[in-house]
């Protein structure tokens, strides 16, 4: 398997615009995860999903974010409109559940540099 | 909630043996990962504790006690392509997802 693919592997843009990062995560896992790390801040959780389903969203940082699922090969984050404070690099993960310790595979992030 | 505290960084020498503590608080215990991360890459997965003792994978070893809070990330025979960031992460009962610390920058120089 490919392991987790995310696209772009970096992207520029301007305050105020809208940002969509991608995600395909290993096939037959049936979690996938969307994290945010910052040199402040670590390695945060935003959002997961459990077969499409989003369950927990509580760290999703404000409704400029959101993420959706549309099946299982697939998922998304957006931020509109962007701002300098989201620049970050973005993980996704995935996992199968009660496989292997239910290990996180990432993929290789995007950087976000929001002008 | 969890709290996870891990050294910022460490410096070691190629060849020697290092020791990362992860101390951590949590309502419940349901596991704890390593993970390492290389500068611009992504964290990949290195040892899961469940039980209290040692778990050995080659040179990377990992403990754990559960009464105590703790565990440790112990690299034997260090290389210089050791040098990376280890995350310690958490997982409570109950849930399934781990919560990761801030990570423990390891430098190793000649």
């Amino acid at each position: 398997d490919a392991g987790v693919i995310q696209s772009p592997r970096h992207e520029v843009t301007e305050m105020g615009q809208e940002v969509t990062l991608r995600c395909k995560p290993i096939s037959g896992h049936d979690y996938l995860f969307w994290y945010r790390q910052t040199m402040m801040r670590g390695l945060e959780l935003l959002i997961y999903f459990n077969n499409n389903v989003p369950i927990d969203d509580s760290g999703m940082p404000e409704d400029r974010f959101s993420a959706k699922m549309p099946n299982a090969s697939f998922s998304t984050l957006k931020i509109q409109p962007s701002e300098p404070r989201d620049s970050a690099v973005y993980f996704c993960a995935s996992s199968q559940q009660g496989i292997s310790k239910n290990i996180q595979y990432f993929g290789a992030g995007t950087r976000l540099s929001v002008l | 909630g969890q709290n996870i505290d891990q050294p910022t960084e460490m410096t070691a020498t190629e060849g020697a043996i290092v020791q990362i503590n992860c101390t951590y608080q949590t309502s419940g215990f349901n596991g704890l990962f390593w993970y390492q991360q290389h500068a611009g890459e992504a964290p990949t997965f290195l040892s899961y504790n469940v039980l209290d003792g040692l778990e050995e994978k080659g040179r990377f070893s990992s403990f754990l006690s559960r009464s105590k809070g703790y565990s440790y990330l112990l690299l034997k025979e260090l290389q210089m392509k050791d040098s990376a960031s280890y995350l310690c992460a958490v997982r409570r009962d109950g849930s399934y997802i781990p919560t990761f610390g801030r990570g423990t920058s390891l430098i190793v120089h000649p």
